[in-house]
């Protein structure tokens, strides 16, 4: 079965700063998707950014990026020039693609504060 | 585009009574997702819907817990009897046919207290 962990239970960061949030995943599969998802307090997912297993390429949307290591099964993300809205869970999410069934499995979170 | 939307948003109830949440998902989408979510943890998929079959519901407590999603559009999720254990946010999401290809989006949840 596939496992997402999470090993940051919070994490804080200065406005304006760089801040690295960590996910590993353990799966047999060769082909499948990440994403990261961002909780704000009004609890509803948002999709931060996804990577494909298949692209060499690190995803990047504005300032949010990642760095996927694949032989490591390691799927970080790095927000850059942290903002005050920035804070909230954040999710590391996997998902499969073989078969219908395909199922998300998430990480347990990591709450991200941004102070002054 | 309208996004996911789930009613109630907070429900409140004693434990062995009955509850149900309803779900209504983007235009489109034929993949549904019901999701549980207990305090300080991850969400859980709970059910998982192919237009109005079941592909999965693998983790659905089936001596309580119930669902289904007619005409493969609308879905409901159904507790009966709530224990104080299932207190959590329940979370539906929905995403295109090839549900494997794109992420789900998701609506804001409702926030279930058992006492």
């Amino acid at each position: 079965a596939q496992t997402v962990t999470q090993s940051q239970p919070e994490m804080s960061v200065q406005e304006a700063e760089t801040v690295t949030l960590s996910c590993t995943y353990d799966t047999s599969e060769s082909d499948y998707y990440l994403f990261w998802y961002k909780q704000p307090p009004s609890r509803q997912m948002i999709l931060v950014i996804r990577q494909e297993a298949y692209k060499q390429q690190n995803a990047t949307e504005n300032r949010f990026s990642v760095n996927f290591q694949k032989a490591a099964k390691s799927f970080s993300l790095k927000i850059s020039d942290s903002q005050l809205g920035d804070a909230a869970m954040y999710f590391c999410a996997y998902r499969t693609v073989t078969g219908t069934a395909s199922k998300l499995t998430f990480g347990t979170g990591t709450r991200l504060q941004v102070t002054l | 585009e309208a996004g996911v939307a789930q009613s109630p948003r907070y429900k409140i109830i004693e434990k062995r009574q009955s509850v149900a949440f309803w779900c209504n998902p983007i235009s489109g989408h034929a993949t549904l997702y019901w999701y549980q979510q207990i305090l300080g943890q991850g969400p859980k998929l709970l059910i998982q819907f192919q237009n109005n079959g079941v592909v999965d519901d693998s983790q659905l407590p089936k001596d309580r817990f119930s669902a289904e999603r007619l005409k493969g559009v609308d879905s409901t999720l159904k507790i009966q009897p709530a224990k104080l254990e299932d207190s959590a946010v329940y979370l539906c999401a929905s995403s295109l046919v090839k549900a494997t290809r794109t992420e789900a989006f998701f609506g804001q949840g409702t926030r279930l207290t058992v006492v």
